[in-house]
């Protein structure tokens, strides 16, 4: 069936470093959006991307949307104690969402 | 958050019962959703709706029903038909047009606990 990856399913950084999740689907997606989910909380939206190849930047947060439409990822430069939770990718094909599996984000101060 | 509301936030129920959850919003928008969420994984899409009256099984039905009599409300019926009901449930929406494409907007969740 329709599946969405991301790796990896969990990652523990130092405050400071640098994060990075990739997701990636079996099948060609017309866009992907990223959400983030802190802890005991609910998703909330982040990102959309549309075009192969589109990067956008949201301050710390570069999120990249491969040539293929099949992979996207999300990178945080330095992070900070407030990045702790999980990030989703979901990719749109025709009217559903298909949910990556999440990237538990802890941050050590 | 965001205009949509879930009741309540912790609902306990035995096995064998059905049981109702509530999803409103006053954002206006066409598009609805029920996603399940189990601990550590990925939100798993049950049922979507597009418009009034008419909706649409997601990737996980069996043992869900729902309706949209409504475009404020998409009420969420967990039937004894469901093997593993314990879990968090979440509803969204989505702005009108676009055919899925605009963001979604989550309410705060029901967690759901059956024995």
């Amino acid at each position: 069936g329709q599946q969405v990856m991301q790796i990896p399913q969990y990652q523990h950084v130092q405050e400071g470093e640098d994060f990075t999740t990739y997701c990636n689907s079996s099948t060609t997606l017309s866009n992907i959006q990223w959400y983030k989910q802190r802890p005991g909380g609910h998703p909330v939206f982040l990102i959309q991307l549309v075009k192969s190849g589109e990067v956008k930047k949201q301050k710390r947060l570069t999120f990249q949307f491969g040539e293929a439409k099949k992979n996207s990822s999300l990178h945080i430069t330095a992070t900070q104690t407030t990045d702790v939770g999980t990030y989703f990718c979901a990719g749109l094909r025709t009217y559903k969402y298909i949910f990556g599996t999440g990237t538990r984000l802890k941050v050590l101060a | 958050d965001g205009g949509i509301t879930q009741s309540p936030k912790y609902l306990f129920r035995k096995e064998g019962q059905n049981v109702t959850l509530s999803c409103e919003q006053n954002l206006n928008h066409d598009a609805m959703y029920w996603y399940r969420q189990d601990p550590g994984q990925g939100l798993r899409l049950i049922y979507y709706s597009q418009i009034v009256n008419d909706f649409q099984k997601g990737d996980i039905a069996e043992g869900y029903s729902v309706s949209r009599e409504k475009k404020e409300s998409f009420p969420l019926t967990v039937t004894s038909a469901q093997k593993n009901p314990t879990a968090f449930y979440l509803c969204a929406s989505s702005p009108p047009g676009g055919r899925g494409r605009y963001e979604q907007y989550f309410g705060p969740g029901t967690r759901l606990t059956v024995t």
